[in-house]
């Protein structure tokens, strides 16, 4: 069974530094992975996705994140972390067992930007 | 253009009533999803569906029941609320396997 383990519950950075923000998955095969964003009191949204295409995937907002097959990892950085980057950040891989694509989710990670 | 509506935004029941949480979608997407999101355990999926009138069990269904009579809804029943049923619940929508989920805004419940 494919699962994902976000390896820190909070993150806080200082605006203008880099932001990391890590993940490790379980599957099978080879899985589809994505990483969504949650703003307070807001639905989820995509940034990007891995779908065994090239293995550094650009996302929106200037995030992206690395495909590393053997360390099993899908870290997700941002260069220069802005105020508006603070929210939850979920990593997601698919699930195809069973005919339908469940995403199995990690945990979260929030993440603050001080100024 | 609405995507994923989901209605209501907040409600408080008390254990034992039952209600329905809805979920519209205008994107002509064959696959519905409902999720429960609890704090630090991410979001699990209740129950699914694939298309009108095949509807199957997810990650954490009981106490849950779906239908899907059209492309266009889902809704989500609680039988009998319980006080374990308090979460914020998502209702997904995408097009097939592998590809995007857009969720909706969110219901937060609270069973009292």
């Amino acid at each position: 069974a494919q699962s994902v383990t976000q390896l820190d519950s909070h993150v806080s950075v200082s605006e203008g530094t880099p932001v990391l923000l890590r993940c490790n998955y379980s599957s099978s095969y080879s899985p589809s992975l994505f990483w969504y964003v949650q703003h307070p009191n807001k639905g989820l949204q995509l940034l990007l996705k891995y779908t065994s295409a090239a293995t550094l995937v650009k996302g929106i907002n200037g995030f992206e994140a690395e495909f590393k097959k053997s360390e099993t990892s899908f870290h997700l950085t941002k260069p220069s972390a802005h105020m508006s980057d603070a929210a939850e950040y979920f990593c997601v891989v698919s699930d195809f067992s069973g005919g339908y694509n469940k995403l199995i989710f990690g945990a979260g990670t929030r993440l603050a930007v001080h100024p | 253009n609405a995507g994923v509506t989901q209605t209501p935004k907040f409600q408080v029941l008390k254990t034992g009533q039952s209600m329905t949480l809805q979920c519209a979608q205008d994107m002509n997407h064959e696959y519905m999803s409902w999720y429960r999101q609890d704090p630090g355990m991410g979001l699990r999926l209740i129950h699914y569906s694939v298309g009108a009138g095949i509807t199957d069990q997810g990650e954490v269904p009981n106490g849950y029941n779906v239908s899907r009579s059209t492309t266009e809804d889902f809704p989500l029943r609680l039988l009998s609320a319980a006080p374990s049923q308090t979460s914020v619940y998502f209702c997904a929508v995408n097009r097939g396997q592998d590809t995007e989920a857009f969720f909706g805004q969110g219901t937060r419940l609270t069973v009292v």
